[in-house]
């Protein structure tokens, strides 16, 4: 059981915009900035957000993120077939002392 | 080009030990925190441990006590020091580089636990 919670599925037809949220505590979320991850097929995971809401370079702005208390989103806008991925959010966590991911929302395109 | 190569994963029998590499190129390896990050076959990610620049280290409570994380910067080179190994540990073990997030990855070694 993964000290942040996301929903373990998503869906959407293309050109839909989805949102998967993350939630947290005081102690993460409510502390720090949250990243999000993207992972194909068990590949290596991709940073796709940090610092809540930037983008790397050759992240499309169809990706953005937000953060609300102890919570964080994913929103992925304009869906397209290769989103098909899964998705993680990560934090620091002062209670544990360390880097806490969530359980991972598989997307899929419809 | 920054490139993380993993290396060590394999066959260990519970209770066993096991020693990570990661070769890192690409960037100022002395510059940057560095982690492990594992996956267990069919399941999330799961932070191992970290180091920073300092040497200050950080485990996740499944694995404190029992691995060791470590850095040569000489040689650019990151490690964790596995001991006393469970079925538990099997995944596969990336190691990342820390700046802004986990920016960079490795293509992973699998570890398995497993008599």
């Amino acid at each position: 059981q993964s000290v942040l919670t996301q929903p373990p599925s998503a869906s959407g037809t293309p050109g839909q915009r989805v949102t998967i949220s993350c939630s947290g505590s005081s102690s993460s979320i409510g502390s720090h900035t949250v990243n999000w991850y993207k992972q194909l097929l068990r590949t290596a995971p991709k940073l796709l957000i940090y610092n809540i809401n930037q983008r790397p370079s050759g992240v499309p702005d169809r990706f953005s993120g937000s953060k609300s208390g102890t919570s964080a989103s994913l929103a992925i806008s304009g869906l397209q077939s290769d989103d098909e991925a899964d998705y993680y959010c990560a934090v620091w966590d002062d209670s544990l002392n360390g880097w806490v991911f969530g359980g991972g929302t598989k997307l899929t395109v419809l | 080009e920054v490139q993380l190569v993993e290396s060590g994963g394999g066959l260990v029998q519970p209770g066993g030990s096991l020693r990570l590499s990661c070769a890192a190129s690409g960037f100022t390896f002395s510059s940057y925190d560095m982690h492990w990050v594992r996956q267990a076959t069919g399941k999330g990610l799961e932070w191992v441990s970290g180091i920073g620049t300092a040497g200050d280290t950080y485990y996740a409570g499944s694995v404190k006590g029992r691995f060791t994380i470590s850095r040569e910067n000489a040689k650019n080179f990151l490690y964790l020091q596995m001991n006393n190994l469970r079925a538990g540990d099997t995944a596969v073990y990336y190691c990342a580089r820390g700046a802004l997030g986990f920016d960079y990855w490795g293509q992973g070694t699998l570890v398995t636990v497993s008599s």
